[in-house]
């Protein structure tokens, strides 16, 4: 079946505007996830979905960013007011089991460009 | 706070090697630890967990809680073990990530 998929793969945005990045989870995975990986630097934590509860957003890094999963499926990232800081690749990932995460199966990311 | 660190960046070993990746967690409590890695041109990908106490692709990892470590170990290096390996701890609904160490293994 197929993986978790991202979209765009590329997203080149001057500083000031606001971007949507989407992530389509693998069907009947109850959690998702989302990661922000900078130049250089592990993965960052930003948010956590399980299945219909609230979402865990406290590793979001400012309120610019948010997120929504609809219908416990596809999730969008949301950043408004884009920095260059923001510039980065946008990991999502999804898994069967969300109270332990027994695998997270990862999608090709995003990357995201501020100019 | 939850911190996992992994102090090399950078791992270059010959292939029949032995191999360890080091990974050290500061946690209170009883961790839950895992091991990612990233091919070249590929998807992060689980590679084990510490609760299963598995062997992958030859890699064992042992959690040791005097010294707060979960370091990844290979006997015997083979070339197309080297990727990006990532060290993560999970605690309340959140990932921990450690910045990742490259291994790369010569001929």
């Amino acid at each position: 079946g197929a993986g978790v998929s991202q979209s765009p793969s590329n997203k080149v945005t001057e500083k000031g505007k606001d971007v949507e990045l989407r992530c389509d989870p693998i069907s009947g995975h109850t959690a998702l996830y989302w990661y922000r990986q900078s130049l250089g630097q592990g993965l960052e934590f930003l948010i956590y979905f399980q299945g219909n509860s609230a979402p865990d957003k406290s590793g979001l890094p400012s309120d610019r960013f948010s997120a929504e999963r609809t219908g416990g499926s596809v999730s969008t990232l949301t950043i408004q007011r884009t920095q260059q800081e923001d510039s980065a690749v946008y990991l999502c990932a999804s898994s069967s089991s969300g109270s332990v995460p027994y695998e997270q199966y990862f999608g090709p990311g995003t990357r995201l460009t501020v100019t | 706070a939850q911190r996992v660190t992994q102090p090399e960046k950078l791992l270059s070993v010959f292939k029949g090697a032995p191999v360890e990746l080091k990974c050290n967690y500061s946690y209170s409590g009883s961790p839950e630890l895992f091991w990612y890695v990233q091919y070249s041109r590929q998807r992060l990908q689980l590679l084990l967990r510490h609760i299963s106490r598995e062997s992958i692709k030859g890699f064992t990892a042992d959690l040791n809680k005097g010294e707060t470590s979960f370091h990844l170990k290979k006997p015997f290096a083979q070339e197309e073990d080297s990727a990006m390996y990532y060290c993560a701890l999970w605690n309340f609904n959140k990932f921990y990530f450690g910045s990742g160490t490259k291994l790369n293994v010569k001929p």
